[in-house]
């Protein structure tokens, strides 16, 4: 069974632009969240998509998107790029949301440097 | 709000050593627990988990459970080896809060042959 797949690896951006990262869950898993892992701030959640709807939010300012698709991948949009924004981005995937039973199975990440 | 704490790293033990990583939680609600492993360049893989107290977790020779009554979920292995060496995190999830987890620091185990 395939594991989380997020694309692309690594990412170099400057600042002012934005970047889309994507994330394609474990056949099955309708729940995905997303992570920030800096070395400062440790990992931080970002936000949860259950069902197309997103179900929770993170502390991050609104620069800061995501959307699901009817197969359940999702997509993270960071715009007006900072270079605070440059972290590994995680993404997780499980059945349900919330469910401690059925825990999340992350990614690789998406390295995102900002120059 | 709810948080986890881990004790800090990193931690270097020689082969066979025995482990402890300890993690203690605050959570308002019933929370699950969970050990995460994260080798370089790689993203977290879910070592053990844990739903209710006294609830033993178990995987690969590591070992936590959960303490309510002292809110703590610490990590042990009786004989680590070269391959464990990566960064560990403690995790939770609240009831009520979806699929958030809110992790610890993260602490670094580094063995030595």
């Amino acid at each position: 069974k395939a594991g989380v797949t997020q694309t692309p690896r690594y990412l170099i951006k400057t600042r002012g632009q934005q970047v889309t990262l994507s994330c394609s869950p474990i056949s099955g898993h309708r729940s995905v969240s997303w992570y920030q892992q800096t070395p400062g701030q440790g990992l931080q959640f970002l936000f949860e998509y259950f069902s197309e709807t997103q179900r929770n939010k993170g502390n991050f300012p609104g620069r800061f998107s995501g959307r699901q698709f009817s197969n359940s991948r999702s997509e993270m949009n960071v715009s007006t790029l900072e270079l605070g924004d440059s972290a590994l981005y995680l993404c997780a995937s499980s059945l349900e949301p919330g469910r401690g039973d059925q825990p999340q199975h992350f990614g690789d990440g998406t390295r995102l440097s900002i120059l | 709000g709810d948080s986890v704490t881990q004790m800090e790293g990193p931690v270097t033990l020689s082969e066979e050593a025995f482990l402890t990583i300890n993690c203690t939680y605050t959570a308002t609600g019933y929370p699950s627990l969970f050990w995460y492993v994260q080798y370089p360049g790689e993203g977290l893989q879910l070592l053990l988990k844990a739903t209710k107290a006294d609830d033993k977790g178990s995987n690969k020779g590591f070992e936590a459970t959960y303490r309510k009554e002292t809110t703590s979920f610490h990590l042990e292995k009786g004989s680590v080896q070269v391959s464990d060496s990566a960064v560990y995190f403690c995790a939770l999830s609240d009831q009520g809060q979806g699929g958030k987890l809110i992790f610890g620091q993260g602490t670094e185990l580094s063995v030595k042959p």
